[in-house]
């Protein structure tokens, strides 16, 4: 089974701090992203990567950074945390090119509030 | 224009009855097109990809329209447990980072 890791289910900071989420799939997945989910706005990209040290911007990149040091890896950084972060965060992983039944597989999710 | 449009609901069935959700998407070079399952708190899972053909698992049945551009999910003999929010997903190109999500449909089966 394709596994997607993130490192926290529920997390709690402080308005202004820098916060960092990791995500970690174990299936060699070219692609990885970061989606945050609010009701009613259903999944919004956040940042997407295709490649190692590759990043490019979704929907809603403002007020994120993200890094892919490594193919498994890929970390979303909220530089000054604030009150309209707070959201369930995704990061889900795929193949490059996509076949038959592939889909996204997406990691359990981070539920951050910022305080 | 969203890419993806569903109706968010909510339906609320009887067990054992029928339902239907229907999902447009508005980019005609779409390419492949998935139905996904999220439960309340968790993370959207993969319900089934859609084909052509149109294509069935179980109780679950998912066609596409391409001529009207929709896809939809029939599911038979409702059961307690098909309670969650579906998912319409359509991937524009080739590539693994082009897809879009519609923002759900919620699905609760009454005893």
């Amino acid at each position: 089974d394709v596994k997607v890791t993130q490192s926290s289910r529920y997390l709690v900071k402080r308005t202004g701090e820098k916060v960092f989420l990791e995500c970690v799939q174990d299936m060699d997945h070219e692609n990885m992203f970061w989606y945050r989910q609010d009701p009613g706005l259903g999944l919004r990209l956040i940042y997407f990567s295709y490649d190692v040290k590759m990043k490019e911007k979704g929907d809603i990149p403002e007020g994120y950074s993200v890094s892919r040091e490594k193919k498994e890896r890929f970390s979303l950084i909220l530089e000054s945390a604030s009150t309209n972060q707070t959201s369930m965060y995704l990061c889900a992983s795929s193949h490059h090119l996509i076949r038959g039944d592939d889909g996204y597989t997406f990691g359990s999710g981070t539920r951050l509030t910022v305080v | 224009r969203k890419e993806v449009e569903q109706d968010p609901g909510p339906f609320n069935v009887p067990e054992g009855a029928t339902v239907a959700f229907n999902c447009t998407y508005s980019n005609s070079a779409s390419q492949s097109f998935f139905w996904y399952r999220q439960d309340c708190r968790k993370e959207p899972k993969l319900l089934m990809s859609v084909y052509s053909s149109g294509n069935e698992d179980g109780r679950f049945t998912a066609q596409l329209n391409r001529a009207s551009q929709y896809i939809s999910l029939l599911i038979r003999d409702s059961k307690l447990s098909d309670s969650a929010t579906y998912l319409c997903v359509v991937n524009v190109g080739p590539t693994g980072n082009q897809f879009y999500f519609g923002t759900g449909t919620s699905l609760t089966v009454i005893p």
